[in-house]
């Protein structure tokens, strides 16, 4: 089935650092979405964006929807152990409730 | 208040058989959507119920099938089971007037085939 390209796929970094992920498609989409998956957990929406160009945040989470709606970021600010797991982008194309997802981004988180 | 609530946790089953994985919705919500979530994959799209009819379908053969019950409990049936469809099967539940903020995923079941 169809899916996202999402970058990185994964990423260990120190405490205390910022992180930064991102997803791409190759259609527009009017909905993009963050989740985060913990083991043995279905996934978690974090942020999610509507409009075009649109900026929200979520405590430390940033997340971005694109100009030309074909793409999407997620920042964290200064990660903590907590934030271990995996993240996944998904896209709604045209508000029929079919989401479409990335592959996701594993972060690893040293203490 | 109960969340998304999913059985079994784990099942096992050979090529061939079938399978019916269940679903409760969190209280209050009326829209059921099913997901298959392969190893290292990204969750896929296999329908959604609502007024207990299927409303949406993602790309996937007729051997899967749902039902929704009037207490808008879910079902989800796989018939002449492949190897490949070892996943993880994720259920979310929603109300009414559809907004990805309310949107609920439960822990999922985690299917394998032998």
């Amino acid at each position: 089935g169809q899916q996202l390209n999402q970058s990185p796929q994964s990423m260990f970094i120190q405490e205390g650092e910022d992180v930064s992920m991102n997803c791409t498609s190759s259609s527009i989409f009017n909905t993009w979405l963050w989740y985060k998956q913990d083991p043995g957990e279905g996934p978690v929406l974090l942020i999610a964006l509507y409009k075009a160009g649109e900026l929200t945040s979520n405590g430390r989470l940033t997340a971005q929807f694109g100009i030309t709606r074909k793409d999407s970021f997620l920042n964290i600010s200064a990660s903590i152990p907590s934030d271990v797991g995996i993240y996944f982008c998904a896209g709604d194309a045209g508000n029929n409730r079919k989401l479409i997802w990335g592959l996701g981004t594993s972060l690893a988180v040293n203490p | 208040d109960a969340g998304v609530t999913q059985s079994p946790t784990h099942l096992i089953k050979t090529r061939g058989q079938q399978v019916t994985l269940r679903c409760s919705p969190k209280s209050g919500h009326d829209t059921v959507s099913w997901y298959q979530q392969a190893l290292g994959q990204g969750p896929q799209f296999i329908f959604q119920y609502y007024e207990e009819e299927e409303r949406q379908r993602g790309n996937f053969p007729d051997r899967f099938s749902g039902h929704q019950f009037p207490n808008y409990s879910s079902e989800l049936n796989v018939n002449a089971l492949l190897l490949g469809d070892s996943a993880l099967y994720l259920c979310a539940s929603s109300f009414g007037t559809f907004s990805y903020n309310e949107q609920f995923f439960g822990p999922g079941t985690r299917l394998t085939v032998l």
